[in-house]
This record gives C-alpha cells, structure tokens and sequence, in this order.
C-alpha cells in the first residue's frame, strides 16, 4: 500500500489544464516542503519534473507546476500536450524513520 | 553528463542471493547519496534503500530491512545492492537513482533499471 495516495487515472483534452493530487500525512508531505514529481513513460525509468514542491528543473516545461497545502500536494499541467500522456508519481522525504515515500502513481491520459 | 548505469539483475530462485551494482558518472560521486528505487511489473515505485555520500548512513524500507544491504565504492563510483533471501515479492525492476542533493529522499537522475525475477 503506498504511503502516499494518488487517483489512479486522469484524463483532459488537448490544450486543457489537469491537477493531480497527492496526499500525505504530517510525517511525510505535511511535515516538510520536499515533494518532487516524476513523470513516467512505458519501459522508461522516470523523469524529474517538480523538486521541493514547485521548483521546476532545467529543461522541464513551464506548463508543469506544483504546490501544496497542508497534507497535500499537487501537479499541474497546463496546454496539455499529446506528449504528457503518461504516468505520475509523487515522493516526499519523510524523516529518518520511512525516509522516502512514493504515491502509487497516476495515468494521464490526454484525449 | 550525469549517468548511471545499474547491472547484475537476473533470475534468482526463492531464498537466493543477488547483488547490483550502480556505476555513476558525471557528478562529484562522493558529495551526493544514492538510493535504489523498484517497481514491481505493472507497479508503482517503492523505495528501497538510500547510502549517503561517505557511505556512514544509510536507510532501508521495512520490506527488505535485515535482507538486504547497500554499501558504496567511492573510488569506483559505485553502489551496490546485496539482497539476500530473496522473494516472490522482490521481482521488480530495480532503479538506482542519485539524490538530489546529500541524502535527500528525492532524486533527480535515474539509471535505466535492471530486472530481477525472483522465480521458483
């Protein structure tokens, strides 16, 4: 069971926006402002998109986004693109006890 | 370029041993941890272990805590995953990926993975 819950699926039309949630607990997403994001295609290993919450890495597209309140954070995607659609994760350092936490991933689909 | 390159999956029976290995280039290998992430076939990630830049402090989940055991060659850039007494419930493809910084719990390079099919 991940510690961390995600939807399982979203979906979204070309050119629209789309949010994923990621829920957490005052250990892990709550307690501290260290939630990244990966994005996942079929057979890939994963891709940073989102660090600490809303930093956004060198070439990742400002159409992503992230933010958080209390317990939960979130992923957005703006002008959604034929090429966003695949899976995503979010991860939060979660003290010395559990360390690092993972959600159980959300499909994009993009219609 | 920063890269890491995982080797050493395979097919392990139940009770067996395996051990991966990591090999990191294009970064300050000794200044940053690394951690093993997996997936199990049609899974999400599941943490497993992380080692920090000296090798002094590492962290495992409760799942594979007293079977396996990473450690790290920093003159060989290089982590490795001893997993010992191996499971249905291991098969995955396993990940290694350096944290984002010192011993983080978030990561910002992955390696292309290795499959370990614990099978019986």
């Amino acid at each position: 069971q991940p510690a961390l819950t995600q939807p399982a699926s979203v979906s979204g039309s070309l050119g629209q926006s789309i949010t994923i949630s990621c829920t957490g607990t005052s250990n892990d997403v709550g307690g501290y402002n260290f939630v990244s994001w990966y994005q996942q295609f079929p057979g890939k290993a994963p891709k940073l998109v989102i660090s600490d919450v809303s930093n956004r890495p060198s070439g990742v597209s400002s159409r992503f986004s992230g933010s958080k309140s209390g317990n939960t954070a979130s992923l957005t995607i703006t002008g959604l693109k034929a090429e966003d659609e695949a899976d995503y994760y979010c991860n939060s350092y979660a003290g010395n006890t559990n360390f690092a936490v993972f959600g159980g991933g959300t499909r994009l689909t993009v219609l | 370029e920063v890269q890491l390159l995982e080797s050493g999956g395979g097919l392990v029976q139940p009770g067996g041993s395996l051990t991966l290995s990591c090999e990191a280039s294009g970064f300050a290998f000794s200044n940053y941890g690394v951690s093993w992430v997996r997936q199990a076939p049609g899974q999400g990630l599941e943490w497993v272990s992380s080692i920090s830049g000296n090798g002094v402090t590492t962290y495992y989940a409760d799942s594979v805590k007293g079977r396996f055991t990473i450690s790290r060659d920093n003159s060989k850039n290089t982590v490795f995953l001893q997993m010992n007494s191996l499971r249905g419930g291991d098969t995955a493809v396993y990940y290694c990926a350096k944290d984002l910084f010192g011993l983080a719990g978030r990561f910002d390079y992955w390696g292309q993975g290795t499959l370990v099919n614990v099978f019986s």
